[in-house]
């Protein structure tokens, strides 16, 4: 069965630092994506970042990047200089190649203080 | 480009009324889409995955009957909530997928609050 863990249910970052949000993933396919997306308060889903299980460099975009671990079958959030906008949800998911599904964490509340 | 639009963004009605929210893909087609509902400080709850022309596939435990679902053309998905009640009230946020690089990301809508009086 596949499966999306988020252990952290609330992160607390200083304002221009980096974070870590934590994500790992269980599935026996050896193709699929992981997807991570920000949920503000105004409950919109934000795509942020993908990551396929075939690529071989970790996937960035921007002040966002994943760290890619497969052996370990971790996928990570990493953000960069952290800004007062970027308080929000965040949710990990998954979805097998060639299925219709994406499955999702149950997600990383993150705060930015000033 | 790959934007999803959901309309209406909140809904107030009357418990035994229905309510019609629509999604729409704004710049692709979308060869699948999606419906959740999510509670408060909850994840997504898949409610049903449709593609354009065929009947939608429902996630066990959620009634058809209740919940219907068209997908009428290739960017426009709709969402019926029939005789609604008051445990009908939930943030419920469709997804689209197609469009982007890659074509297994859902890009999502920006949710239909809604309340059932």
């Amino acid at each position: 069965a596949q499966k999306i863990t988020q252990t952290q249910p609330g992160m607390f970052v200083q304002e221009k630092e980096a974070v870590t949000l934590d994500c790992t993933y269980d599935t026996s396919d050896p193709s699929y994506g992981l997807f991570w997306y920000k949920q503000p308060s105004s409950g919109e889903m934000i795509f942020l970042i993908y990551q396929g299980s075939y690529d071989q460099q970790n996937a960035t975009e921007g002040r966002y990047s994943l760290n890619f671990q497969k052996a370990r079958k971790s996928a990570n959030l990493v953000i960069s200089a952290s800004q007062l906008g970027d308080s929000a949800m965040y949710f990990c998911a998954m979805s097998v190649t060639g299925g219709f599904k994406t499955i999702f964490g149950a997600g990383t509340r993150l705060f930015v203080k000033a | 480009g790959a934007v999803v639009s959901q309309h209406p963004s909140w809904v107030i009605c009357k418990s035994g009324t229905s309510v019609k929210i629509e999604c729409r893909s704004l710049d692709f087609q979308a060869t699948t889409m999606f419906w959740y509902r999510q509670f408060p400080k909850q994840s997504l709850m898949l409610m049903a995955t449709s593609n354009e022309g065929s009947k939608a596939t429902y996630e066990q435990g959620v009634e058809k009957d209740k919940f219907l679902i068209n997908h009428a053309s290739l960017t426009l998905s709709t969402l019926t909530v029939t005789s609604a009640h008051p445990e009908d009230s939930s943030f419920y946020i469709c997804s689209a997928r197609g469009g982007g690089l890659h074509t297994d990301t859902q890009y999502f809508g920006p949710g239909t609050r809604l309340t059932v009086l």
